[in-house]
């Protein structure tokens, strides 16, 4: 079954430091990868997805499917990037490379950014 | 316009109980989606409607639980016999034709089993 995993619940850095979240999944076929944020008293919201290879807020992630990785970067964090960060996956099926509906999350990082 | 829309924001119920939340998706989403959000499991898929489809109800995680879409739009999540495991905010999410576009999640509901 597929998996997603995020090993750190809590990451503190300091404003202007660079900051990574990571992000693993196991699946043996075509993924599909987000990053999902929810700032504080706020919705989930989508943040970036993989095949759109954009940075958004200065956040970027490249999917690596050696390493099964999807990392989120950013080289100098901000006090306002504060916020819960989801990894989630979705699987690719079919021969027109639809993703299946729905998201498998990780656990989730809490990233806190000190002034 | 306006996003999508849970009610009742908070719920708190007695142990065996059954509980009812609702969801308005954003108008003209086909796809609906039900994740529950609990301290200890992170963000959990639930079950998942797309269309005149059967749901894929692959993610609930008791016969205790059960949802329905009506005409296409507003959904319900019943939680019958309510356990105190079952406290966690329920988030509902759709999108536009299902699986290839973002989905907006609701604000959620807050659901404590004492």
């Amino acid at each position: 079954a597929q998996r997603v995993t995020q090993p750190e619940k809590l990451l503190s850095v300091f404003k202007g430091a660079p900051v990574e979240l990571k992000c693993n999944y196991s699946y043996s076929g075509s993924p599909e990868l987000f990053w999902y944020v929810q700032y504080s008293r706020q919705r989930l919201q989508l943040l970036l997805r993989h095949i759109s290879r954009e940075s958004i807020k200065g956040f970027t992630a490249d999917l690596n499917k050696g390493e099964t990785s999807f990392h989120l970067k950013k080289p100098f964090a901000q006090e306002e990037d504060s916020a819960m960060y989801y990894c989630a996956f979705k699987r690719v099926v079919g021969a027109g490379g639809t993703s299946y509906g729905k998201l498998t999350f990780g656990q989730g990082t809490i990233l806190t950014v000190h002034p | 316009g306006a996003g999508v829309s849970q009610s009742p924001s908070n719920k708190v119920t007695e142990k065996g109980k059954d509980v009812e939340l609702r969801c308005d998706p954003i108008s003209g989403h086909t796809a609906l989606y039900w994740y529950r959000q609990s301290l200890g499991q992170g963000l959990e898929f639930l079950i998942y409607f797309q269309g005149n489809s059967a749901p894929d109800k692959s993610g609930l995680p008791s016969d205790r639980f059960s949802a329905e879409r009506t005409g296409g739009s507003v959904s319900t999540l019943t939680i019958q016999r309510t356990q105190q495991e079952d406290s966690a905010v329920y988030l509902c999410a759709s999108s536009l034709q299902g699986s290839s576009y973002e989905q907006y999640f609701g604000p959620g509901t807050r659901l404590t089993v004492t």
